[in-house]
């Protein structure tokens, strides 16, 4: 099955600032995933990356917020911009696993926005 | 739009028992999958075991079986001789087939389930 590498796992930011999270794929996919989890919750869709065109935005989330980039079939970053102590979540990053037909996740990354 | 449930917060069982945890699912597709996963205090999301909606023999993956019901679109996860390191969250979630409605992943709330020693 794939594996993924997410970093950085954890992060503390000031607000106003903003995070870049990469996630690096061992073998080729067409679609990557970006997903929130919020404290407590379960896991919330942000957008789906394609290699080679705009990311494809759930309903409640904005490019401008959260831009993502999808250079080639192995990587993806998903920055968020102008964070507010709101943004403090855990980020993942997941692939569609057609060896396996299912989806891999990465370890995550916990932000904390202070 | 597709929405799953999991109507339990929170589960407990004791080493070596049974424990079943519920989910039921609202879709108008035909062909879809259904997944179990499991995210242990590390975040990391595992996979437990699938189940494609058009196999009527339920998946299992050694201790783990599912029940799964197309008509009451209802799929619960049955956790045999439950072990400490089963204790986690866990994630029902539903995706559709890619041509249809694409490979999305939707998620229930989770199941904290602990296991007593």
């Amino acid at each position: 099955s794939a594996v993924i590498s997410q970093k950085p796992s954890r992060d503390i930011c000031q607000r106003g600032t903003s995070l870049t999270i990469q996630c690096q794929v061992d073998s080729q996919v067409t679609m990557m995933f970006w997903y929130r989890q919020q404290p407590g919750q379960s896991l919330t869709l942000i957008a789906t990356a394609n290699q080679g065109s705009e990311a494809t935005y759930e309903s409640g989330f904005v490019i401008d917020k959260f831009p993502i980039s999808r250079p080639n079939l192995t990587f993806s970053t998903l920055t968020v911009s102008n964070m507010s102590p709101e943004d403090s979540s855990i980020y993942l990053c997941s692939v569609e696993d057609l060896t396996i037909s299912s989806y891999t996740f990465g370890s995550g990354t916990r932000l904390t926005v202070v | 739009a597709q929405t799953v449930t999991q109507s339990q917060p929170e589960m407990s069982v004791q080493e070596a028992e049974t424990v079943t945890l519920s989910c039921t699912y609202d879709t108008s597709e035909s062909d879809y999958y259904l997944f179990w996963y499991k995210q242990p205090p590390s975040r990391q999301m595992i996979l437990v075991i699938r189940q494609e909606a058009y196999k009527q023999q339920n998946a299992t993956e050694n201790r783990f079986s599912v029940n799964f019901q197309k008509a009451a679109k209802s799929f619960s996860l049955k956790i045999s001789d439950s072990q400490l390191g089963d204790a986690a969250m866990y994630f029902c979630a539903y995706s559709g087939v890619r041509e249809t409605s694409g490979s999305r992943l939707t998620f229930g709330e989770g199941t904290q389930l602990t296991v007593n020693p």
